[in-house]
């Protein structure tokens, strides 16, 4: 299977620790986008990369998370000291973009994350 | 401000007949409208798409038309079949997605 995969998929934290994903790309796609869904809404734009730069950041990152994106492969999330408004499911997903093109972006399965 | 509206939170339909979801928006940058299906604990899959310069895209039992004039788009599904039975959400794209909350279809056989 070729898709977008992350790791871990379900996360279960105390408040104030750290937790960082990991997201794997479709090979070969130059951009990579970071989401986060809670309940009952769609999913919500956090950040994303084009290879290795970090182009955008929503407002909705506090400045308790950071991603990177290293050698434009996979990329990480990171929460640093989490409190009870992290609990969501975070998603990424993966496209290519090229000059003319629509792009089409691809998903991952998503980590639930549960701050207690 | 919800810059992508889904108005219906859900749909019930008859197993082979069609399935009509409607999306409104109101950013004119969006250059491309794209839907996903969602099924519980997994993420978004991509479905069909148009571009902003198009009025309808094909793709199977799925057709998406766009109405720029009153920013409205729909996906319609012919025939509906249980295995359509997920959230379908509707997103509009200028690099990054913007989606609305989404809609349940239920499709009984």
């Amino acid at each position: 299977d070729t898709g977008v995969s992350q790791n871990p998929r379900h996360k279960i934290t105390k408040r104030g620790q750290n937790v960082t994903f990991r997201c794997d790309p479709i090979s070969e796609h130059n951009r990579l986008y970071w989401y986060r869904q809670t309940l009952g809404q769609g999913p919500e734009f956090l950040t994303y990369f084009q290879n290795e730069a970090q182009l955008e950041k929503s407002r909705l990152l506090s400045d308790r998370f950071s991603a990177e994106r290293p050698k434009g492969s996979f990329s990480t999330l990171e929460i640093q000291r989490t409190e009870q408004g992290d609990s969501a499911m975070y998603l990424c997903a993966s496209s290519l973009m090229w000059q003319g093109a629509g792009e089409t972006q691809y998903f991952g399965p998503g980590t639930r994350l549960l701050v207690l | 401000d919800q810059q992508v509206k889904q108005n219906s939170p859900s749909l019930s339909v008859q197993e082979g007949r069609i399935s009509i979801l409607n999306c409104d928006y109101t950013n004119s940058m969006f250059d491309y409208f794209l839907w996903y299906k969602k099924y519980p604990a997994e993420g978004p899959t991509f479905l069909i798409s148009i571009s902003s310069i198009k009025d309808k895209n094909e793709d199977g039992r799925f057709t998406v038309f766009l109405n720029k004039s009153a920013k409205h788009l729909s996906l319609h599904i012919v025939p509906s079949q249980p295995g359509d039975s997920a959230v379908y959400f509707c997103a509009g794209s200028n690099y990054k997605l913007t989606f609305g909350k989404g809609t349940l279809l239920t499709v009984n056989p």
